[in-house]
């Protein structure tokens, strides 16, 4: 398994701002991804990320609005750019190890 | 047609009772399946991961795989009321680059005592 913590743990922002989210594992990973979940919704993955790459996104989401930084092999940033309340959500770190996926414990942004 | 479908629920049992939970999926290639359960306010927690048609065990869970009919099914044997939560399917489809993971809808369990 994976020992993952992201920070904060929860937010809550104003329209406008932007708010980054860390993620920290407790050791060396190759492949972490972002994953947002709506209210009441399944998980939705906007990249992921790899060491010494740039962050591939999936389609709906761009680098501009979700810039993503993977400085080394146990940590990754996540910024939420210009929010809108439409960016209420909860944001999840995961990393793979031994071909399965562990997630972090979240980040609950609501965006006033 | 989504690319993985499971019944959003809820599935009711009672306690003690064997609870069934179904998942579907789109893509015939794909290679590694995987159960998650996410409580209420909690990130997913991998119970489960199977790559091989038929039955894989662990404790009161059982995932059992279907590559033909493209099906992946978890039983929780003896549920408790602690089982209650969403259950989460996932699939690594091969079509997808960069190992990535496709996610049903989620169904969600009730199990009452």
């Amino acid at each position: 398994s994976a020992v993952i913590s992201q920070k904060p743990s929860r937010d809550i922002c104003q329209r406008g701002t932007s708010l980054t989210i860390q993620c920290q594992v407790d050791s060396q990973v190759t492949m972490m991804f972002w994953y947002r979940q709506q209210p009441g919704q399944s998980l939705t993955l906007i990249a992921t990320a790899n060491q010494g790459s740039e962050a591939t996104y999936e389609s709906g989401f761009v680098i501009d609005k979700f810039p993503i930084s993977r400085p080394n092999l146990t940590f990754s940033t996540l910024t939420v750019s210009n929010m809108s309340p439409e960016d209420s959500s909860i944001y999840l770190c995961s990393v793979e190890r031994d071909g399965e996926q562990y997630f972090g414990p979240g980040t609950r942004l609501t965006v006033t | 047609q989504k690319e993985v479908e499971q019944n959003s629920g809820p599935l009711s049992v009672p306690e003690g009772a064997i609870a069934s939970l179904n998942c579907t999926y789109s893509d015939r290639g794909s290679q590694s399946f995987f159960w998650y359960r996410q409580y209420s306010g909690k990130s997913p927690e991998l119970i489960m991961s199977i790559y091989s048609n038929g039955d894989k065990e662990d404790g009161r869970f059982t995932a059992q795989l279907n590559k033909a009919s493209q099906y992946v099914s978890l039983l929780i044997r003896d549920s408790q009321p602690s089982d209650s939560a969403t259950y989460l399917c996932a699939v690594k489809m091969i079509k997808a680059a960069g190992n990535k993971l496709t996610f049903g809808g989620g169904t969600r369990v009730l199990v009452k005592p």
